[in-house]
Protein backbone atom coordinates (compact mmCIF):
# COMPACT_ATOMS: atom_id res chain seq x y z
CA UNK A 1 0.00 0.00 0.00
CA UNK A 2 1.26 3.41 -0.80
CA UNK A 3 2.11 5.69 2.01
CA UNK A 4 -0.09 8.56 0.20
CA UNK A 5 -3.28 7.70 -2.15
CA UNK A 6 -5.00 10.36 -4.18
CA UNK A 7 -8.25 9.91 -6.46
CA UNK A 8 -6.79 8.72 -10.04
CA UNK A 9 -8.28 11.04 -11.59
CA UNK A 10 -8.35 13.07 -14.41
CA UNK A 11 -10.93 15.75 -13.14
CA UNK A 12 -12.40 17.13 -16.51
CA UNK A 13 -14.96 20.16 -14.87
CA UNK A 14 -16.56 23.00 -16.53
CA UNK A 15 -15.86 26.88 -15.50
CA UNK A 16 -18.01 27.46 -12.10
CA UNK A 17 -18.01 23.76 -11.21
CA UNK A 18 -16.76 22.91 -7.44
CA UNK A 19 -14.22 20.09 -7.11
CA UNK A 20 -12.80 18.02 -4.06
CA UNK A 21 -10.05 16.07 -4.23
CA UNK A 22 -9.23 13.21 -1.81
CA UNK A 23 -6.41 11.93 -0.24
CA UNK A 24 -5.35 9.42 2.46
CA UNK A 25 -2.12 8.42 4.00
CA UNK A 26 -0.90 5.28 5.77
CA UNK A 27 1.38 6.46 8.71
CA UNK A 28 -0.42 8.10 11.75
CA UNK A 29 3.14 9.12 12.60
CA UNK A 30 2.97 11.90 10.13
CA UNK A 31 3.08 15.23 11.14
CA UNK A 32 2.53 18.00 8.38
CA UNK A 33 0.00 17.78 5.62
CA UNK A 34 0.11 20.11 2.50
CA UNK A 35 -1.48 20.14 -1.06
CA UNK A 36 0.78 21.64 -3.96
CA UNK A 37 0.08 21.98 -7.76
CA UNK A 38 1.93 21.69 -10.51
CA UNK A 39 1.75 22.91 -14.15
CA UNK A 40 2.50 20.82 -16.86
CA UNK A 41 6.30 20.22 -17.06
CA UNK A 42 7.26 22.45 -14.00
CA UNK A 43 7.86 22.20 -10.84
CA UNK A 44 5.26 21.59 -7.80
CA UNK A 45 4.40 24.83 -5.75
CA UNK A 46 2.45 24.88 -2.20
CA UNK A 47 -1.25 25.90 -2.82
CA UNK A 48 -1.36 25.17 0.70
CA UNK A 49 -1.07 23.87 4.02
CA UNK A 50 -3.45 21.78 6.10
CA UNK A 51 -4.42 22.07 9.54
CA UNK A 52 -7.00 19.98 11.71
CA UNK A 53 -9.10 23.01 12.07
CA UNK A 54 -9.27 23.22 8.57
CA UNK A 55 -8.26 26.04 6.38
CA UNK A 56 -9.35 28.28 4.01
CA UNK A 57 -7.93 30.65 1.39
CA UNK A 58 -10.47 31.86 -1.31
CA UNK A 59 -11.81 29.60 -3.45
CA UNK A 60 -9.79 26.88 -1.99
CA UNK A 61 -10.47 25.23 1.05
CA UNK A 62 -8.27 22.40 3.03
CA UNK A 63 -9.64 19.57 5.59
CA UNK A 64 -7.36 17.24 7.40
CA UNK A 65 -8.94 14.30 9.76
CA UNK A 66 -6.20 12.88 11.66
CA UNK A 67 -8.36 9.98 13.08
CA UNK A 68 -9.32 8.91 9.56
CA UNK A 69 -5.55 9.80 8.19
CA UNK A 70 -8.18 11.73 5.31
CA UNK A 71 -7.08 14.93 3.51
CA UNK A 72 -9.39 16.86 1.62
CA UNK A 73 -9.26 20.35 -0.93
CA UNK A 74 -12.43 21.88 -2.32
CA UNK A 75 -11.99 24.38 -5.08
CA UNK A 76 -15.26 26.70 -5.62
CA UNK A 77 -15.95 28.57 -8.72
CA UNK A 78 -13.48 26.57 -10.76
CA UNK A 79 -11.26 28.85 -13.33
CA UNK A 80 -9.48 28.02 -16.83
CA UNK A 81 -6.38 28.83 -14.66
CA UNK A 82 -7.08 25.82 -11.98
CA UNK A 83 -6.27 23.03 -14.34
CA UNK A 84 -2.90 21.46 -13.01
CA UNK A 85 -2.02 18.34 -11.48
CA UNK A 86 -2.70 18.63 -7.69
CA UNK A 87 -0.62 16.94 -5.13
CA UNK A 88 -1.51 15.50 -1.83
CA UNK A 89 1.92 15.76 0.62
CA UNK A 90 2.64 14.48 3.69
CA UNK A 91 5.68 14.65 6.06
CA UNK A 92 6.87 14.04 9.68
CA UNK A 93 8.56 16.37 11.66
CA UNK A 94 11.73 19.14 10.73
CA UNK A 95 13.31 18.83 7.70
CA UNK A 96 12.31 15.09 6.86
CA UNK A 97 11.66 14.38 3.39
CA UNK A 98 8.14 15.34 1.63
CA UNK A 99 6.40 12.00 0.86
CA UNK A 100 3.97 12.48 -2.13
CA UNK A 101 0.91 10.96 -4.01
CA UNK A 102 0.92 10.18 -7.73
CA UNK A 103 -1.62 13.56 -8.12
CA UNK A 104 -4.83 14.07 -9.88
CA UNK A 105 -5.25 16.01 -12.91
CA UNK A 106 -7.66 18.36 -13.02
CA UNK A 107 -8.69 19.90 -16.26
CA UNK A 108 -11.77 23.08 -16.10
CA UNK A 109 -13.05 23.66 -19.70
CA UNK A 110 -14.85 26.52 -21.08
CA UNK B 1 10.63 32.66 -8.49
CA UNK B 2 12.14 30.70 -5.64
CA UNK B 3 15.66 31.25 -6.16
CA UNK B 4 16.57 27.76 -6.24
CA UNK B 5 18.27 27.27 -9.83
CA UNK B 6 19.28 23.75 -11.59
CA UNK B 7 21.26 22.73 -14.60
CA UNK B 8 20.74 21.67 -17.04
CA UNK B 9 16.99 21.80 -18.35
CA UNK B 10 17.54 19.25 -20.69
CA UNK B 11 19.80 16.40 -21.12
CA UNK B 12 19.54 13.07 -23.49
CA UNK B 13 22.00 10.07 -22.60
CA UNK B 14 22.00 6.76 -23.65
CA UNK B 15 21.94 3.42 -21.28
CA UNK B 16 25.28 2.96 -19.39
CA UNK B 17 26.49 6.72 -19.37
CA UNK B 18 26.86 8.53 -16.08
CA UNK B 19 25.45 11.94 -15.27
CA UNK B 20 25.94 14.73 -13.18
CA UNK B 21 22.65 17.36 -12.29
CA UNK B 22 22.96 20.73 -10.43
CA UNK B 23 21.07 22.50 -8.07
CA UNK B 24 21.95 26.02 -6.29
CA UNK B 25 20.06 26.37 -3.32
CA UNK B 26 17.94 29.64 -2.34
CA UNK B 27 20.60 31.88 -0.27
CA UNK B 28 20.05 31.28 3.56
CA UNK B 29 19.23 28.04 3.20
CA UNK B 30 21.41 24.66 4.17
CA UNK B 31 19.48 21.69 2.93
CA UNK B 32 19.08 20.27 -0.48
CA UNK B 33 16.59 17.33 -1.11
CA UNK B 34 16.47 15.45 -4.74
CA UNK B 35 13.54 13.61 -5.78
CA UNK B 36 12.42 11.75 -8.72
CA UNK B 37 9.21 12.51 -10.76
CA UNK B 38 9.05 9.57 -13.21
CA UNK B 39 5.91 10.75 -16.20
CA UNK B 40 2.38 10.32 -14.68
CA UNK B 41 3.57 9.84 -11.44
CA UNK B 42 4.29 12.11 -8.03
CA UNK B 43 7.84 12.95 -6.81
CA UNK B 44 9.90 10.12 -4.80
CA UNK B 45 12.59 10.94 -2.59
CA UNK B 46 16.05 10.37 -3.82
CA UNK B 47 17.88 11.72 -0.49
CA UNK B 48 18.84 14.48 0.98
CA UNK B 49 22.32 16.58 1.85
CA UNK B 50 22.12 19.48 5.05
CA UNK B 51 25.74 21.03 5.77
CA UNK B 52 27.67 18.60 3.14
CA UNK B 53 26.44 15.40 4.64
CA UNK B 54 24.12 13.07 3.33
CA UNK B 55 20.97 13.09 5.91
CA UNK B 56 18.42 10.44 4.34
CA UNK B 57 18.09 8.50 1.66
CA UNK B 58 15.25 7.16 -0.33
CA UNK B 59 14.98 3.46 -1.88
CA UNK B 60 17.34 4.47 -4.70
CA UNK B 61 20.30 2.15 -5.45
CA UNK B 62 23.68 3.32 -4.82
CA UNK B 63 24.74 4.70 -8.80
CA UNK B 64 22.26 7.34 -6.85
CA UNK B 65 24.90 9.40 -5.25
CA UNK B 66 25.62 12.95 -4.05
CA UNK B 67 27.30 16.19 -3.24
CA UNK B 68 26.40 19.39 -1.09
CA UNK B 69 29.26 22.11 -1.07
CA UNK B 70 30.12 24.48 1.49
CA UNK B 71 28.15 26.98 -0.13
CA UNK B 72 24.94 24.73 0.21
CA UNK B 73 24.67 24.12 -3.87
CA UNK B 74 24.29 20.24 -4.77
CA UNK B 75 24.88 17.56 -7.21
CA UNK B 76 23.35 14.84 -7.95
CA UNK B 77 25.28 12.03 -9.98
CA UNK B 78 23.87 8.72 -11.28
CA UNK B 79 26.23 6.34 -12.79
CA UNK B 80 25.24 3.28 -15.25
CA UNK B 81 22.23 4.72 -16.50
CA UNK B 82 19.10 2.78 -17.32
CA UNK B 83 15.97 3.63 -19.24
CA UNK B 84 13.64 4.02 -15.97
CA UNK B 85 16.08 6.74 -15.43
CA UNK B 86 14.14 8.91 -17.69
CA UNK B 87 12.22 11.90 -15.27
CA UNK B 88 12.22 15.11 -14.19
CA UNK B 89 15.29 15.64 -11.43
CA UNK B 90 13.78 18.30 -8.93
CA UNK B 91 15.74 19.56 -6.15
CA UNK B 92 14.22 21.52 -3.24
CA UNK B 93 16.04 23.95 -0.87
CA UNK B 94 14.89 24.50 2.85
CA UNK B 95 16.35 25.62 6.48
CA UNK B 96 16.59 23.18 8.74
CA UNK B 97 15.94 24.38 12.54
CA UNK B 98 15.47 21.22 14.78
CA UNK B 99 12.41 19.70 14.94
CA UNK B 100 10.49 22.40 13.04
CA UNK B 101 9.22 21.73 9.20
CA UNK B 102 10.25 24.26 7.28
CA UNK B 103 9.42 24.81 3.19
CA UNK B 104 11.31 23.08 0.69
CA UNK B 105 11.57 25.71 -2.20
CA UNK B 106 11.94 23.31 -5.61
CA UNK B 107 13.20 24.33 -8.73
CA UNK B 108 12.67 24.19 -11.87
CA UNK B 109 14.39 20.55 -12.83
CA UNK B 110 16.17 18.74 -15.06
CA UNK B 111 14.71 16.36 -17.42
CA UNK B 112 16.54 13.60 -18.46
CA UNK B 113 16.10 11.25 -21.25
CA UNK B 114 18.18 7.64 -21.21
CA UNK B 115 17.82 6.41 -24.72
Amino acid sequence: RKEVEQDPGPFNVPEGATVAFNCTYSNSASQSFFWYRQDCRKEPKLLMSVYSSGNEDGRFTAQLNRASQYISLLIRDSKLSDSATYLCVVTYTGNTPLVFGKGTRLSVIA
Amino acid sequence: ETGVTQSPTHLIKTRGQQVTLRCSSQSGHNTVSWYQQALGQGPQFIFQYYREEENGRGNFPPRFSGLQFPNYSSELNVNALELDDSALYLCASSFSSGTRYNEQFFGPGTRLTVL
